[in-house]
């Protein structure tokens, strides 16, 4: 089952913050943040582990709800290099498969 | 630089005519991925090896084949393209920790394949 990601779009102004919400069906026992940017790969952003984990890097953090199978990305003062399709994902828990969310797509303007 | 390099970045083939796809790493992962992407979605998994070990999604249609002859290595046969096979195709690899959870994926830039 798909991980949901909310909202499914979102459009800021530079230097405005933004959460993405990621939700599970199933039990997570990670969550993976990847950033996609038009025609290119999707880069890996973070991993979080543990229930209740909290990660960042440079103004982008991440927290991991277990009990609630779910997990956030928080943009802060967002810049323009922040635009792109944002994907959460997970592992099958021993299986090497992988599922991507639904993605979010923000956009920042200038 | 240690990547994951995929060739070609474009391809256009025609209808019904095969097409093969190219991955190499030198990161020495033992896990390889193919992805194919549509526009607005996420990556779609389509098959993974764990060193030669091959597994196919259930939902993977039989039009599309892996080869993986060696580690560096990976191939996607497509025997039949059809108009909905045109997507962005991914190559991933990585090496899972014995943590469990921590594997993370290195892409490579993607194939974009078109269908006439």
């Amino acid at each position: 089952q798909q991980p949901v990601q909310s909202p499914q779009a979102v459009i800021l102004r530079e230097g405005e913050d933004a959460v993405i919400n990621c939700s599970s069906s199933k039990a997570l026992y990670s969550v993976h943040w990847y950033r996609q940017k038009h025609g290119e790969a999707p880069v890996f952003l973070m991993i979080l582990l543990k229930g209740g984990e909290q990660k960042g890097h440079d103004k982008i953090s991440a927290s991991f709800n277990e009990k609630k199978q779910q997990s956030s990305l928080y943009l802060t003062a967002s810049q323009l290099s922040y635009s792109g399709t944002y994907f959460c994902g997970t592992e099958i828990s021993g299986t090497y498969k992988y599922i991507f969310g639904t993605g979010t797509r923000l956009k920042v303007l200038a | 630089d240690a990547m994951v390099i995929q060739n070609p970045r474009y391809q256009v083939t025609q209808f019904g005519k095969p097409v093969t796809l190219s991955c190499s790493q030198t990161l020495n992962h033992n896990v390889m991925y193919w992805y194919q992407q549509k526009s607005s979605q996420a990556p779609k998994l389509l098959f993974h090896y764990y060193d030669k070990d091959f597994n196919n999604e259930a939902d993977t249609p039989d039009n599309f084949q892996s080869r993986r002859p060696n580690t560096s290595f990976c191939f996607l046969d497509i025997r039949s393209p059809g108009l909905g096979d045109a997507a962005m195709y991914l190559c991933a690899t990585s090496r899972p920790l014995l943590i469990r959870g921590y594997n993370e994926q290195f892409f490579g830039p993607g194939t974009r394949l078109t269908v006439l």
